[in-house]
C-alpha cells in the first residue's frame, strides 16, 4: 500500500514555456503532500507544502508565481513550471503522507525536466 | 530544525553488515528520527523510523542512543541493490496532520562484491 504515481517520469521542454507535473495517490487520500527539486549530485530540496484545498506554502526563495502547486482532491497535486528557463531543468520530486502524522512518508519516482 | 551529519561516504562488502552512522545532537523530546535512501534517478523509499526505542523491521534495524543525540542504520547483510543514498532525517513538527521533512546531503553507500 501507500502508492504515489508521479507523471510525467520525464519531460523536456522549450523555453518559456509551462510544463505540468502531477502526483496522485493510489491508494490512499493525502491531504498534504509536498514538492522537493533536486539538482545533479545534490539532496532534495523542499519547495513547497500543497494542503488539499487551500493554498500552498512556499519554502523562502521559491518562487510561488513560477511554481504553481494545485492540490484539488486528496489523490492530486499538481505542479505547474511556468516559464520555463534552462535553470529550471531538474528532478523534481513528490512527497504525500497520510492523514494521521506518524506513518512512513512515501514519495513519487520523480520527473526529470529539461528545458532547451 | 534539528540537524543532522552524516558521513559523505561509505564502502561496505556484499553480505557483510553496513552501518550507517548519524549525528543529531540538537534533536528535541518529540522530534522523530527517520531513515530514507534513494537510488539513483528515482524517488526515495522510506525505510525506518524511531523516537527512541530501537526497531527492526524486514529492511534494517535502527539503534538510537539512550540520549538520542546519534543513531545507526544498519543493513544486516547489505548486497549490490542497496547501493544508494542513505538520508538521516530528524522529523519537523507542523500544526496540522504532517510535518515536512528535510533531507541532508546523506551517506552515499557503495557495496561492493
Amino acid at each position: 500500500g501507500a502508492v504515489v504515481s508521479q507523471h510525467p517520469s520525464w519531460v523536456i521542454c522549450k523555453s518559456g514555456t509551462s510544463v505540468k507535473i502531477e502526483c496522485r495517490s493510489l491508494d490512499f487520500q493525502a491531504t498534504t503532500m509536498f514538492w522537493y527539486r533536486q539538482f545533479p549530485k545534490q539532496s532534495l530540496m523542499l519547495m513547497a507544502t500543497s494542503n488539499e484545498g487551500s493554498k500552498a506554502t512556499y519554502e523562502q526563495g521559491v518562487e510561488k508565481d513560477k511554481f504553481l502547486i494545485n492540490h484539488a482532491s486528496l489523490t492530486l497535486s499538481t505542479l505547474t513550471v511556468t516559464s520555463a528557463h534552462p535553470e529550471d531543468s531538474s528532478f523534481y520530486i513528490c512527497s504525500a503522507s497520510r492523514p494521521g502524522g506518524n506513518y512512513g512518508y512515501t514519495f513519487g519516482s520523480g520527473t526529470r525536466l529539461t528545458v532547451v | 530544525d534539528a540537524k543532522t551529519t552524516q558521513p559523505t561516504s561509505m564502502d561496505c562488502a556484499e553480505g557483510r553488515a553496513a552501518n550507517l552512522p548519524c549525528n543529531h545532537s540538537t534533536i528535541s523530546g518529540n522530534e522523530y528520527v527517520y531513515w530514507y535512501r534513494q537510488i539513483h534517478s528515482q524517488g526515495p523509499q522510506y525505510i525506518i523510523h524511531g523516537l527512541k526505542n530501537n526497531e527492526t523491521n524486514e529492511m534494517a534495524s535502527l539503534i538510537i542512543t539512550e540520549d538520542r543525540k546519534s543513531s545507526t542504520l544498519i543493513l544486516p547483510h547489505a548486497t549490490l541493490r542497496d547501493t544508494a543514498v542513505y538520508y538521516c532525517i530528524v522529523r519537523v513538527p507542523l500544526t496540522g496532520t504532517a510535518s515536512k521533512l528535510t533531507f541532508g546531503t546523506g551517506t552515499r553507500l557503495q557495496v561492493t562484491l
